[in-house]
C-alpha cells in the first residue's frame, strides 16, 4: 500500500523558514516523480512544486519561485520542501503527492501538514 | 497558464439524484484532465484520469467525459458518501492547475 507521510509543519513568523518532509513507502520511490500541493484554509488546491525521478527536472509555481526549494533523497525514500521568506499567504495545508508513472496527475496523496505563517 | 473553471461552485442534491459538474479549460488540453474528490479534513482522492478513465477502486456510478476545453463529471445515483468537494485538474502542461472546486451538498 502506498503511504506518504508529511511532517515539519507548524507556526512560523513572516519572513521565517520551515522545512517540510515526506516519507514514502509501499512503492519504488525512485521511479516516480513527486509534487507538493497546498490548500489554504477554506480554499481550493494549488500545485506548488514538482521534481522528477532523478531530480533532473524541477518546477515551481510562480507564487513560490525563488523562495521554495524542492529536493528528494531516493536512498531514503524522502521528499523535502525548504520554504524561505514565508508570507501570510503561504498559510496552508501542504500535501505530498505522487505523480502517475506517465503524467502529472496526482495518484496518491499524504494526509497533509499545516503551515501557519503569522506574527 | 491554463485556467480551469468549474460550475456550479455549489450544488445541492439528494441521495439517488443524478448530478453533473462541468469544468472548462481556457485553452485546449486534449483529454489531459483529472477529477478529484475531497472530503472535509482529508486529502484529495483521484477519481478520473485522461478525462474519462475510472481510477481503480472508484465506483462505477462515477463517469466523466469531454475533450478539448469542456469536460463533465457525472454521478449517476448519489450516495451519502458522495457529498464532498470535487476538483478538476489539467495535466496538459506546466503549471498544472486546478479548478476552484465544486461543493456537493445534501439538499
Amino acid at each position: 500500500e502506498v503511504q506518504l507521510v508529511e511532517s515539519g509543519g507548524g507556526l512560523v513568523q513572516p519572513g521565517g523558514s520551515l522545512r517540510l518532509s515526506c516519507a514514502a513507502s509501499g512503492f519504488t520511490f525512485s521511479t516516480y516523480s513527486m509534487n507538493w500541493v497546498r490548500q489554504a484554509p477554506g480554499k481550493g488546491l494549488e500545485w506548488v512544486s514538482y521534481i522528477s525521478r532523478g531530480s533532473d527536472s524541477i518546477y515551481y509555481a510562480d507564487s513560490v519561485k525563488g523562495r521554495f526549494t524542492i529536493s528528494r533523497d531516493n536512498s531514503k525514500n524522502s521528499l523535502s520542501l525548504q520554504m524561505n521568506s514565508l508570507r501570510d499567504e503561504d498559510t496552508a495545508v501542504y500535501y505530498c503527492a505522487r505523480s502517475a508513472y506517465d503524467s502529472n496527475r496526482f495518484e496518491s496523496w499524504g494526509q497533509g501538514t499545516l503551515v501557519t505563517v503569522s506574527s | 497558464d491554463i485556467q480551469m473553471t468549474q460550475s456550479p461552485s455549489t450544488l445541492s442534491a439528494s441521495v439517488g439524484d443524478r448530478v453533473t459538474i462541468t469544468c472548462r479549460a481556457s485553452q485546449s488540453i486534449s483529454t489531459w484532465l483529472a477529477w478529484y474528490q475531497q472530503k472535509p479534513g482529508k486529502a484529495p482522492k483521484l477519481l478520473i484520469y485522461k478525462a474519462s478513465s475510472l481510477q481503480s477502486g472508484v465506483p462505477s456510478r462515477f463517469s466523466a467525459s469531454g475533450s478539448g476545453t469542456e469536460f463533465t463529471l457525472t454521478i449517476s445515483s448519489l450516495q451519502p458518501d458522495d457529498f464532498a468537494a470535487y476538483y478538476c485538474q489539467q495535466y496538459h502542461s506546466y503549471p498544472w492547475t486546478f479548478g476552484q472546486g465544486a461543493m456537493l451538498e445534501i439538499k
